[in-house]
Parts: C-alpha cells; sequence; structure tokens
C-alpha cells in the first residue's frame, strides 16, 4: 500500500521564478491539504483540495495556488518566488470526514 | 486567536519515561493530534484525542483534558530511535479543515 508521495524532493530556485510541486495522495484517499513547515517550525497550513475544489485556506497570498486532479492527485504552485518562501513543503492526505492525515515526505525549496 | 505551546526542548535516558505537555487556546475544539518527526522527514502520525482521558497505543500514551486545554503524550522505555520532534496540532472546530501545529518538542535520547 502506497503511501504519499511528492516529487521533486529537493528544488533551488532564484528569486521571481515560478515552481510546481506535485503530491500523489495514499491508495483510497481522496482529500490533500499543503502545508508549508520553515526550519525549526510547525508546519502551516495553505489549503486544502477536496472534489477538485480549495474548499480551504490559511494566511497565505494569491501566489500561492493550487490544483487538484481527478485522481485526487494535487499540485502546488508557488509563483513571484521570495527567499522567505524557502522551507520544506508537506502534502497530507485524508478521508472525507476521517480526521487523521497522513504526509507526504516533503518537498525541500531554496530560494536563493 | 489560536495558539498552542509545547516545550521547545526535552533531553532524556533510554529506558526511561518522558512526558511532552500540549497546552492550546484555540476557537472550538474539534480533536488532537501527536505527530513524531525525525529531522529531514516527513511527520508520522501518533495519536488522536477527541474525548477526555488516556489513549494508550504500546509504547506511547496520549492524554487530554479539554476543560484545562491541555494534552501530553507519554513516551516508556525510550529508545535511541525515539529523538525526533513532537508536533501537537489541533483541529479548532468541526467547520474548519485547517490544523494548527505548534512549534515542535525537540527530544533527545541519550545512553
Amino acid at each position: 500500500d502506497a503511501g504519499v508521495t511528492q516529487s521533486p524532493t529537493h528544488l533551488i530556485k532564484t528569486r521571481g521564478q515560478q515552481v510546481t510541486l506535485r503530491c500523489s495522495p495514499k491508495s483510497g484517499h481522496d482529500t490533500v491539504s499543503w502545508y508549508q513547515q520553515a526550519l525549526g517550525q510547525g508546519p502551516q497550513f495553505i489549503f486544502q483540495y477536496y472534489e477538485e475544489e480549495e474548499r480551504q485556506r490559511g494566511n497565505f497570498p494569491d501566489r500561492f495556488s493550487g490544483h487538484q486532479f481527478p485522481n485526487y492527485s494535487s499540485e502546488l504552485n508557488v509563483n513571484a518566488l521570495l527567499l522567505g518562501d524557502s522551507a520544506l513543503y508537506l502534502c497530507a492526505s485524508s478521508i472525507q470526514g476521517r480526521e487523521t492525515q497522513y504526509f507526504g515526505p516533503g518537498t525541500r525549496l531554496l530560494v536563493l | 486567536g489560536q495558539n498552542i505551546d509545547q516545550p521547545t526542548e526535552m533531553t532524556a535516558t533510554e529506558g526511561a519515561i518522558v512526558q511532552i505537555n500540549c497546552t492550546y487556546q484555540t476557537s472550538g475544539f474539534n480533536g488532537l493530534f501527536w505527530y513524531q518527526q525525525h529531522a529531514g522527514e516527513a511527520p508520522t502520525f501518533l495519536s488522536y484525542n477527541v474525548l477526555d482521558g488516556l489513549e494508550e497505543k504500546g509504547r506511547f500514551s496520549s492524554f487530554l483534558s479539554r476543560s484545562k486545554g491541555y494534552s501530553y503524550l507519554l513516551l516508556k522505555e525510550l529508545q535511541m530511535k525515539d529523538s525526533a520532534s513532537y508536533l501537537c496540532a489541533v483541529r479548532p472546530f468541526s467547520g474548519t479543515y485547517k490544523y494548527i501545529f505548534g512549534t515542535g518538542t525537540r527530544l533527545k535520547v541519550l545512553a
């Protein structure tokens, strides 16, 4: 039973560039949440997707956008990258109506 | 506002018992989670409490008091591999899908 997978594992970008991160949820899961985790901090909620729609968003600017596909996989897009966007980006999947979220290994983004 | 507090660091000896506390102040409560996160890795689910009391799962137990806004994670028979960060997270109310995480407690287990 495959767990949550994310790609790429690491990424280096420069300020102003755009990046797309990908996530495949755990088998049987239909809901995907994205989190940003800065070094030494807890994960911060970016948004959650269910039924191909963003249904809740955290305190992140519109530069952060996402998408969910019919197979439940998801993408996180960040435009106009800033140095402060350097972080570990975590995807978590769950089943609608159930509480527990399961995390993927994350994508470590470095913005230079 | 929403606030979750955990100690930043703790140190314990192999074979001992350690208790990691978490206090929260949130607009509503619909469940508390504990996750383990090794350095550079993803958080791994440990436990979920929504009712008051103790939930035991092997060497790990988690306790919740909703009236006090308080939880703890108890780790028994500590092993070196338990050295990790332990994250406390709360789902504030049933109408939200947002989980609020604390900054985590970094546990060092010494031989």
